[in-house]
């Protein structure tokens, strides 16, 4: 049972470059969720899903894109990538009780 | 969702009892509260959760004030693993299940 996987794990993109972060759970999980994490912060919500082609908003959403066309998979797309992206992103996922299970996070360093 | 209140840092010595409070005197008669950890590095991860009663599972025990205006997380037994950041969160239990991460109580298990 490999739980919620994310990669890549660590990353570093140019400004103005483009990228999508993968996120995959293997729970049967309808509720998915992205946060990001800045040095010493607590976590931000970007967006999340509660079943296979809804999304929303969070906290933090701008400059941000995902997709939700399977129950598996929630990949979040980063768009014109600036140093204020640069965080620690980890994708959770539950099945509606409130006990989420994140990922192992990844790094990204925009420069 | 009711606001809370965690101490900034706590130390506790390696196998004895860490005792984690947290205060949420606005909660409502709907709302959980939830207590999560995040080991340095790594995503948060589920600890516990409860209504009113006390709660007790392999990890830890929640025991929650009468008038659930406080509660308090217990590690019975602390090993240097349980040193982490512990984020307590009161939520109702709402149809897209989103929580909220504050600053939390960062917590230093000594030898």
């Amino acid at each position: 049972n490999a739980g919620v996987t994310q990669t890549p794990k660590f990353r570093i993109l140019k400004i103005g470059q483009s990228m999508t972060l993968q996120c995959t759970q293997d729970m049967n999980h309808n509720y998915m969720y992205w946060y990001r994490q800045d040095p010493g912060m607590g976590l931000k919500l970007i967006y999340y899903s509660v079943g296979a082609g809804i999304t929303d908003k969070g906290e933090v959403p701008n400059g941000y894109n995902v997709s939700r066309s399977t129950t598996e998979d929630f990949p979040l797309r980063l768009e014109l990538a600036a140093p204020s992206q640069t965080s620690v992103y980890f994708c959770a996922s539950g099945r509606g009780d409130g006990g989420y299970t994140f990922g192992s996070g990844t790094r990204l360093t925009v420069v | 969702d009711a606001k809370t209140t965690q101490p900034t840092s706590m130390d506790c010595a390696e196998g004895r009892a860490a005792n984690l409070p947290c205060n949420h005197s606005t909660i409502s008669g709907n709302e959980y509260v939830y207590w999560y950890r995040q080991i340095h590095s790594q995503g948060p991860q589920y600890i516990i959760h409860g209504l009113k009663n006390n709660e007790t599972n392999e990890m830890a025990s929640l025991i929650i004030t009468e008038d659930r205006k406080s509660s308090t997380l217990i590690l019975p037994h602390a090993t240097l693993r349980d040193t982490a950041v512990y984020y307590c969160i009161v939520r109702v239990r709402s149809n897209d299940y989103k929580l909220s991460f504050g600053a939390g109580t960062t917590v230093t298990v000594r030898a």
